[in-house]
């Protein structure tokens, strides 16, 4: 149980198009949901938490008219890129955790979204 | 701000020997402590979580917390070739982001 996925895992794109990523989680209802970015040889830095029917809350530094969060639903959010440039190619990773009753404090991550902008 | 310190490593250790990552974190308020393994180009992978002072064991893996003096541990016994990863601690409370530290490369020699 608690698997999530990503789509796509990689994506090339030229520059100043946009980039939709998806994260699902499969087999739970996500109540909240996180987006890392790591650059190479970097730790993953928190972009943004995103709760199921709210805007998301962006962490400092992240344009959030740049980096589109829209959780419409309790397993499926997702993180438009929009006029990517080159220094957006990153691994894009997205986690998601619930809560209630029987939840933990684990989250769940997803695979990751390797994009490359050229 | 919330920090979580890793030394960076590398840290180089012979087949069969035993492995010790250490984390330090600076939020007193943090109830979650994980120990995450990322090979490279692959997403983080869940090795530990332990939430309360002591030792955690789990096969070759053994979580310990020290919430007083704000230090985690991490130990791998019989350590093996394909231990070889980065190993990230994260630290949070229930339902907020996971803070990460930047990460201790650990290299296991066959």
């Amino acid at each position: 149980g608690a698997v999530v996925s990503q789509h796509p895992s990689w994506v090339i794109c030229k520059s100043g198009t946009s980039v939709k990523i998806e994260c699902r989680s499969l087999d739970f209802q996500a109540t909240t949901m996180f987006w890392y970015r790591q650059f190479p040889k970097q730790s993953l830095m928190l972009m943004a938490t995103s709760n199921e029917g709210s805007k998301a809350t962006y962490e400092q530094g992240v344009e959030k008219d740049k980096f589109l969060i829209n959780h419409a639903s309790l397993t499926l959010s997702t993180l438009t890129v929009t006029s990517a440039h080159p220094e957006d190619s990153s691994f894009y990773i997205c986690s998601a955790w619930t809560s209630g009753p029987k939840s933990s404090y684990e989250q769940y991550f997803g695979p990751g979204t390797r994009l490359t902008v050229t | 701000q919330k920090e979580v310190e890793q030394n960076s490593g590398p840290l180089s250790v012979p087949e069969g020997a035993i492995a010790s990552l250490n984390c330090t974190y600076s939020d007193r308020g943090s109830q979650s402590f994980f120990w995450y393994r990322q090979y490279s180009g692959k997403s983080p992978e869940l090795i530990m979580s332990i939430y309360s002072n002591g030792d955690k064991e789990d096969g070759r893996f053994t979580a310990q917390l020290n919430k007083a003096s704000q230090y985690v541990s991490l130990l791998i016994r019989d350590s093996q070739p394909s231990d070889s990863a980065t190993y990230l601690c994260a630290v949070n409370q229930a339902g907020t982001a996971l803070i990460f530290g930047k990460g201790t490369t650990l290299s296991v020699s066959s």
